[in-house]
């Protein structure tokens, strides 16, 4: 069964930091790979969505990376901002049609 | 732009009693999902719905549950006989395309359940 772990648990920055999040998954056999941010009470917001044949996608101050072989894939955040704090998500899709979620990482971004 | 939304946002029942999560789609996308999110624990997958049909289901996903596209626009997952561990939050989502194609999916706001 598919496993997805992120790393840090938490993490707090100083507004302006770079930071990269990090989600590492046990099977390689995926789709694709997907980031949310999840707000507190609040519903997922799909961030960035990297097929399973991609090394990265970009979108604003986001980029995110995928190593397929490796199981892992990376968020890097850029000039941090406290509107940006959330809690961030990772999950894969399966070729064996389930979605799997990260346990996230909860960003503070202190002004 | 369009979203996915689910109604109610908050439902208390008493355990045994069945209840009904609602969910509108959004309007030209095929494949529809059900999530639950226990408090402090991952999301979880329930079951994805295509062409009026379970494509792919969890063990989470028993015969208490069932979903139906009752109409041209609703979603919606019914547990029978509910559980106190049934008590979570239940997100729906939607998506363009299957899994393989590689479309997003789009979530909704969830709805709380609360079972007492």
């Amino acid at each position: 069964k598919q496993e997805v772990t992120q790393i840090p648990a938490a993490l707090s920055v100083p507004e302006g930091e770079n930071l990269v999040l990090n989600c590492s998954f046990t099977d390689s056999a995926i789709y694709n790979l997907q980031w949310f941010r999840q707000d507190p009470g609040k519903g997922l917001t799909s961030l960035l969505l990297i097929q399973s044949s991609q090394r990265e996608q970009t979108s604003g101050r986001l980029n995110a990376s995928l190593d397929k072989s490796s199981g892992r894939s990376t968020l890097y955040i850029a000039a941090s901002q406290p509107g940006d704090s959330a809690t961030y998500l990772c999950a894969v899709w399966n070729t064996g049609n389930q979605f799997y979620f990260g346990t996230g990482t909860s960003l503070t971004v202190i002004p | 732009e369009p979203e996915v939304t689910q109604t109610p946002s908050h439902q208390v029942t008493q355990m045994g009693q069945e209840v009904i999560l609602r969910c509108v789609p959004i309007s030209n996308h095929l494949y529809f999902y059900w999530y639950r999110q226990i408090l402090g624990q991952k999301v979880e997958f329930l079951v994805s719905f295509y062409n009026n049909e379970i494509s792919e289901k969890s063990e989470i996903f028993d015969d208490q549950f069932s979903v139906e596209r009752p109409d041209g626009s609703n979603f919606t997952l019914k547990i029978r006989s509910t559980k106190l561990e049934d008590s979570a939050m239940y997100f729906c989502a939607s998506s363009e395309g299957g899994a393989g194609e590689s479309y997003e999916q789009y979530f909704g706001p969830g709805t709380r359940l609360t079972v007492t």
